[in-house]
């Protein structure tokens, strides 16, 4: 099955600076990739999604971008905010999986934004 | 925006005693999940659930799990004889369709803490 890999476990950057988490998967038939955010206590929310047939894609302060041939993602935050703070999830579907959506999660990386 | 609803929010019970997990899906989702999260570590898949029958289990799924959506709203995960290492939040999710065009919509969580 699907086995998805997120390093590192935590990342520490100061207000205003760029943050990039990156995330690997091991099945080259998998199709999409969301990243979810947690905030303590809370539930994972979808902040942005990637699918294979695209390679970059942006939302405000937030881009997602996939490399297939090597098999990683990448999810990177501009001017980031103390609000950035959280713990970031990346996550990858197979289609070979089931009939259902269900998703692979990575460990998480903690991102704690200085102010 | 509509929401995955879950209840109750925390849940103590004593092991090897038995819980229901209430969660209302989103109500024109048609796919629906359990996952579940164990304090620090990473989401992880337990079922899916698709017209009325699973469609996917993982290995954490045991014959001591099931599921039911006893009526039109409402989707049930039950551990028949709770253990200690079942504690963990479990979170219920739902997609209005299978497939790369549907992401899945997290409700906030049962933390259940089986003593």
């Amino acid at each position: 099955g699907e086995n998805v890999e997120q390093h590192p476990s935590t990342l520490s950057v100061q207000e205003g600076d760029s943050a990039v988490i990156k995330c690997t998967y091991s099945d080259s038939a998998s199709n999409y990739f969301p990243w979810y955010k947690q905030e303590l206590g809370k539930r994972p929310q979808l902040i942005i999604d990637i699918r294979s047939n695209v390679g970059e894609k942006k939302d405000q302060r937030i881009a997602v971008t996939l490399n297939k041939t090597a098999k990683h993602f990448s999810l990177h935050i501009t001017e980031t905010q103390p609000e950035d703070s959280a713990v970031y999830f990346c996550a990858a579907k197979s289609p070979l999986s089931g009939a259902n959506s269900k998703l692979t999660f990575g460990k998480g990386i903690t991102l704690s934004v200085r102010p | 925006e509509p929401e995955v609803t879950q209840t109750p929010s925390h849940q103590v019970t004593q092991m090897g005693q038995e819980v229901i997990l209430r969660c209302v899906p989103i109500s024109n989702h048609l796919y629906f999940y359990w996952y579940r999260q164990i304090l620090g570590q990473k989401v992880e898949f337990l079922v899916s659930f698709y017209n009325n029958e699973i469609s996917e289990k993982s290995e954490i799924f045991d014959d001591q799990f099931s599921v039911e959506r006893p009526d039109g709203s409402n989707f049930t995960l039950k551990i028949r004889s709770t253990k200690l290492e079942d504690s963990a939040m479990y979170f219920c999710a739902s997609s209005e369709r299978t497939g790369v065009n549907s992401p899945l919509h997290f409700g906030n969580g049962t933390r259940l803490t089986v003593t």
